[in-house]
């Protein structure tokens, strides 16, 4: 059974940072394309962004909103995905998801207050 | 452009048959996939490639494309299809996924 399980959320002072980290199994993670995928309460899925297995070059790509803020990354060896998320906006509070698209983790929350 | 558009809410008959479009420039280019999601939950996979289903969906749920829209067809709506559906797919230009706004379905 493949398991996808975020930790790491929760509440941060704009401004701020937070490291986000998804321990997977289940599945061959060093294949694995991995994204983050973040929802606003109340919104819609919004992209955040995306590494490629080793592979594939293992390169990064983020969307608009959080690039040169937010950094993936992924260590092989434990199966796990990482988010470093900086200079944290309100606009970023959301439930985030780590995902191979196929699989979903169940999210963790990030709050950013005004 | 990199948008996806979907209606906001759509409404069906138990038991007939809805159709969720997504409509993007990027559609001419890829398949999207489909993702369903309830409330509380993550989203799930139902429909990716040109009609695939992954295991466990269905086939009461299939996928069609013509141009630049792309369509998630329902057959016999059940009350347990009542959830949000998202389309996604790739942005052209950049290499970025990207969702459509999402459907909110309601089973009548």
């Amino acid at each position: 059974e493949v398991q996808l399980v975020e930790s790491g959320g929760g509440l941060v002072k704009p401004g701020g940072s937070l490291r986000l980290s998804c321990a997977a199994s289940g599945v061959t993670f060093s294949n694995a394309w991995m994204s983050w995928v973040r929802q606003a309460p109340g919104k819609g899925l919004e992209w955040v962004g995306r590494i490629r297995s080793k592979s594939g070059g293992g390169t990064t790509d983020y969307a608009a909103p959080v690039k040169g803020r937010f950094t993936i990354s992924r260590d092989d060896s434990k199966n796990t995905l990482f988010l470093q998320m900086n200079s944290l906006k309100t606009e970023d509070t959301a439930v985030y998801y780590c995902t191979t698209l196929f699989y979903w983790g169940q999210g963790t929350l990030v709050t950013v207050p005004s | 452009s990199s948008e996806l558009t979907q209606d906001p809410a759509v409404s069906v008959a138990l038991g007939q048959t809805v159709r969720i479009t997504c409509q993007g420039d990027s559609l001419r280019s890829y398949y999207p996939s489909w993702f369903q999601q309830k409330p509380g939950q993550p989203p799930l996979l139902v429909i990716f490639g040109e009609n695939d289903r992954p295991s466990g969906i269905p086939d009461r749920f299939s996928g069609s494309i013509s141009g630049n829209t792309a369509s998630l067809t329902i057959a016999g709506a059940q009350a347990g299809d009542e959830a949000d559906y998202y389309c996604q797919s790739r942005d052209i230009s950049y290499n970025h996924l990207v969702f459509g706004g999402g459907t909110k379905l309601t089973v009548l």
